[in-house]
């Protein structure tokens, strides 16, 4: 099974700085999708971005945007301009291409100071 | 992206009672998911719901503790039976839209005493 590590507990950032988030997973595969899911205390899971292993260019949403590195197995989502609703856990998520089920890191608390 | 509301929001019960979860959709959806999220942790499968046949469950849970319903391709629940304080989580549905992404209902806190 894939396995999804996020190294970072938790992580704090001045509004509007520059934060990394970090994930490396575990896979054999090829093929696969990568996600970074955003839950504020409201718990309402929120998809931030995605990223198929096939395309070697960063997804970026407004932003956020990714440093995908393939070889190395890392994921890691960039937020700048950071802003106090960006304050939540972020979880990131494997899925295998042949697969449905996603695989959840442990998560990592954002917290944006003023 | 598919619009996902679930009900109750938050319950607090008893011990040994039984509580169903309702899950239902905007949009006729072919898979649906059923995750616990446990405090402070991460979300953790529980199974998968198909219309027309049984759930697919994942190690570590059954369908006598977790069972589910599919009856159309908009709806599901799930029912956390013969409670006990170990089964307090956050209990969230999903379902995969296009482009392989899954998206998610706002989650059911239950509180078991």
């Amino acid at each position: 099974a894939q396995t999804v590590t996020q190294s970072q507990p938790e992580m704090s950032v001045q509004e509007a700085e520059t934060v990394t988030l970090s994930c490396t997973y575990d896979t054999s595969e090829s093929d696969y999708y990568l996600f970074w899911y955003k839950q504020p205390p409201s718990r309402q899971m929120i998809l931030v971005i995605r990223q198929e292993a096939y395309k070697q260019q960063n997804a970026t949403e407004n932003r956020f945007s990714v440093n995908f590195q393939k070889a190395a197995k890392s994921f890691s989502l960039k937020i700048s301009d950071s802003q106090l609703g960006d304050a939540a856990m972020y979880f990131c998520a494997y899925l295998s291409n042949s697969g449905y089920a996603l695989n959840f890191g442990k998560g990592t608390s954002l917290l944006v100071t003023p | 992206s598919a619009v996902i509301s679930q009900k109750p929001s938050r319950d607090i019960c008893q011990r040994g009672t039984s509580l169903t979860i309702q899950c239902q959709v905007d949009s006729q959806v072919t898979m649906m998911f059923w995750y616990r999220q446990q405090p402070g942790q991460s979300l953790t499968l529980i199974a998968t719901a198909n219309q027309g046949s049984e759930a697919t469950y994942e190690s570590g849970f059954v369908i006598d503790k977790f069972p589910i319903s599919r009856p159309n391709l908009t709806f599901s629940t799930l029912t956390v039976s013969n409670m006990s304080p170990e089964d307090s989580s956050i209990y969230l549905c999903s379902v995969r839209g296009g482009t392989d992404t899954q998206y998610f209902g706002p989650g059911t806190r239950l509180t078991v005493l």
